[in-house]
């Protein structure tokens, strides 16, 4: 299995910081990475796919990068309602894992 | 619109048996393939399988290989995820979702709402 790791696992940031959440694979899976939004008690929701592409409806201020092992998903501009957990997913080889998350507190 | 819709809460014992469903509206469901995700209390998020409705293909995680069965019916658009035997450690909330492309390698991009399994002597 390809194993995924997140850092940090926690954060504590305010509205309108810059938010920098990292993810790292085990072995290159290429830019088949994929970062999920979950609230509590919510589904997770699809905020990032393959790396760097935004999916419909998210708002801009997200965004990732990077390939083969290394991986950033950035929040340019902390808003109330991205206080959650963020969770990356390698979808390069079954099973598709997942990072274990980073939660983000508000300061 | 698509729409993954879950069945209800279930509360077993120990060593009962299990289905829980997932049915799919809104796009073609025998051409995506869906998969199951667990989040135990207070933890993360844990692939365990997918199954592709078209022609059954199933792919499971090795951590749930065995411990767990997917299936589905194209007939009535839904999928399932069934325990022959439940443990008090297969407490959990379970996620249905799709994959956003017809490919494997495609994200998941629609969640069920999730189905809370718990299980106590």
């Amino acid at each position: 299995d390809i194993q995924m790791t997140q850092s940090p696992s926690s954060l504590s940031a305010s509205v309108g910081d810059r938010v920098t959440i990292t993810c790292r694979a085990s072995q290159s899976i290429s830019s088949y990475l994929n970062w999920y939004q979950q609230e509590p008690g919510k589904a997770p929701k699809l905020l990032i796919y393959a790396a760097s592409s935004l999916q419909s409806g998210v708002p801009s201020r997200f965004s990732g990068s990077g390939s083969g092992t290394d991986f950033t998903l950035t929040i340019s501009s902390l808003q109330p309602e991205d206080f959650a957990t963020y969770y990356c997913q390698q979808s390069y080889g079954t099973p598709h894992t997942f990072g274990p998350g980073t939660k983000v507190h508000i300061k | 619109e698509v729409q993954l819709v879950q069945s209800g809460a279930e509360v077993k014992k120990p060593g009962e048996s299990l289905k829980i469903s997932c049915k799919g509206s809104g796009y073609s469901f025998t051409s995506y393939w869906i998969g199951w995700v667990r989040q135990m209390p207070g933890k993360g998020l844990e692939w365990m399988g997918i199954i592709y409705p078209g022609d059954s293909d199933t792919r499971y995680s090795p951590s749930f290989q065995g411990q767990v069965t997917i299936s589905a019916d194209k007939s009535i658009t839904t999928a399932y995820l069934q325990w022959s035997s439940l443990k008090a450690s297969d407490t959990a909330m379970y996620y249905c979702a799709r994959h956003a492309e017809r490919w494997l390698q495609s994200p998941f991009d629609y969640w069920g709402q999730g189905t809370l399994v718990t299980v106590s002597s």
